[in-house]
């Protein structure tokens, strides 16, 4: 079974440029999440989707970020304009509920993101 | 909002010491607890899931117990080898909000 699939794996802008990560979840996953990660610090919640709803964006910079899930299953993640405080790993996770209640997350290799 | 906290933040053994790595978590009231590891470079990958109201999981080398009422988690790595170097990072998971701690590196000598 495939994992999270993320892409691209690296990717180096200049500042006030766009810049825009995918994702596609395990099969099944109804639930996805996008995590930013900066260096020796643990992910941080950015959205997390049930379906194509977006139940959490509460940490999501809404000035600059955006994020879209098309018939629930892949997610696009955009920043426009990039600015240099940006820089960081940007995961994509997926679980499923049983239940009622959420499951094991899976995370993908992660988007690294430059700003010069 | 729910705080974790990982101590030490970095540690190095051995090779053949048993690793014990905590979490501390300041709201008991969790769906579950995670642990994930994670490589220079790479995403995180889970390691063990205890729901709340397990106490412990084990997968292996790996043991990993849970203390809802003191805030606390535990994961063992019996008789450690080099490939056991990593960051180590725990996650609990309350309204749907998973909350991670910033890890701990783990370096097995050899």
């Amino acid at each position: 079974e495939a994992g999270v699939v993320q892409s691209p794996r690296y990717k180096i802008i200049e500042k006030k440029q766009p810049v825009a990560f995918w994702c596609n979840p395990i099969s099944g996953h109804n639930t996805l999440y996008w995590y930013l990660q900066n260096l020796g610090q643990g992910p941080e919640l950015l959205i997390r989707y049930e379906n194509e709803e977006a139940v959490d964006d509460s940490q999501l910079p809404k000035d600059r970020f955006s994020a879209e899930r098309l018939k629930g299953v892949d997610s696009t993640l955009k920043i426009q304009p990039a600015e240099l405080g940006d820089s960081a790993v940007y995961l994509c996770a997926s679980s499923s509920r049983t239940g009622g209640r959420t499951g094991e997350l899976f995370f993908g290799e992660g988007s690294r993101l430059t700003v010069l | 909002k729910q705080e974790v906290t990982q101590i030490p933040a970095a540690l190095s053994v051995p090779e053949g010491e048993n690793l014990v790595l905590n979490c501390s978590f300041t709201d008991s009231a969790i769906y579950n607890l995670q642990w994930f590891r994670q490589d220079p470079g790479k995403g995180l990958t889970s390691l063990l899931l205890i729901q709340s109201s397990q106490r412990e999981q084990t997968s292996g080398r790996l043991n990993a117990s849970l203390d809802k009422s003191s805030g606390r988690s535990t994961l063992y790595i019996a008789a450690s080898q080099p490939g056991d170097s990593a960051t180590y990072l725990c996650a609990v998971l309350r309204d749907y909000k998973l909350s991670f701690g910033a890890g701990t590196t783990v370096t097995v000598r050899a």
